[in-house]
């Protein structure tokens, strides 16, 4: 059974910081992997997704690297800003599905002035 | 990017009660969307595939006549909570997988916010 972790639950850094959010998984046998933002009492909105054969990703300030054989995902945040506080989750698809979604835990994001 | 709508954002229902709430897919057609639920600092947690034209098929534990799902057309998807607990008081969001996305990449739709009083 595919299991999702995230590391760490919660984050605070002063805005203009560069961080890393983690993700892990435990079936390697994956079809992509994404990477979503949640605003508190708000859905879901679409960061990144990386297909299984590739090794990262980048849009504008953020950049998710995949290393499917350690089972590992990383979100890269550069130049952190206010506005980037939020809920951020990682999401594989479960085991023998392309398209059913097992999430992690998520990371807490706060960015301070 | 492909955009899914729900209606409503927040509903309060009392117990006994059914609630619908809709999934739409806006400018986009899909075969498939999903069902997820989300307690108060959990993750989501998936329910159910919603199928167009087929039944829905239900995850281990999912009561399938608690919560009915009806995929009536390409940009529709219906989720009944029928006679609603106050157990059932979530955040219920729905999924769907734009043709155009490259590898199976999911749209989220703002979720819906159900309190059973």
């Amino acid at each position: 059974k595919q299991e999702v972790t995230q590391i760490p639950a919660a984050l605070s850094v002063p805005e203009g910081e560069n961080l890393v959010l983690n993700c892990s998984f435990t079936d390697s046998a994956i079809y992509n992997l994404q990477w979503f933002r949640q605003d508190p009492g708000k859905g879901l909105t679409s960061l990144l997704l990386i297909q299984s054969s590739q090794r990262e990703q980048t849009s504008g300030r953020l950049n998710a690297s995949l290393d499917k054989s350690s089972g590992r995902s990383t979100l890269y945040i550069a130049a952190s800003q206010p506005g980037d506080s939020a809920t951020y989750l990682c999401a594989v698809p479960i085991t023998g599905t392309a398209s059913k979604l097992t999430f992690g835990t998520g990371t807490r994001l706060q960015v301070t002035l | 990017g492909a955009v899914v709508s729900q209606h409503p954002s927040r509903v309060i229902c009392k117990s006994g009660t059914s609630v619908k709430i809709e999934c739409r897919s806006l400018d986009f057609q899909a075969t498939t969307m999903f069902w997820y639920r989300q307690f108060p600092k959990k993750s989501l947690m998936l329910m159910a595939t919603s199928n167009e034209g087929s039944k829905a098929t239900y995850e281990q534990g999912v009561e399938k006549d608690k919560f009915l799902i009806n995929h009536a057309s390409l940009t529709l998807s219906t989720l009944t909570v029928t006679s609603a607990h106050p157990e059932d008081s979530s955040f219920y969001i729905c999924s769907a997988r734009s043709p155009s996305g490259v590898g199976y990449e999911q749209y989220f739709g703002p979720g819906t916010r159900l309190t059973v009083t």
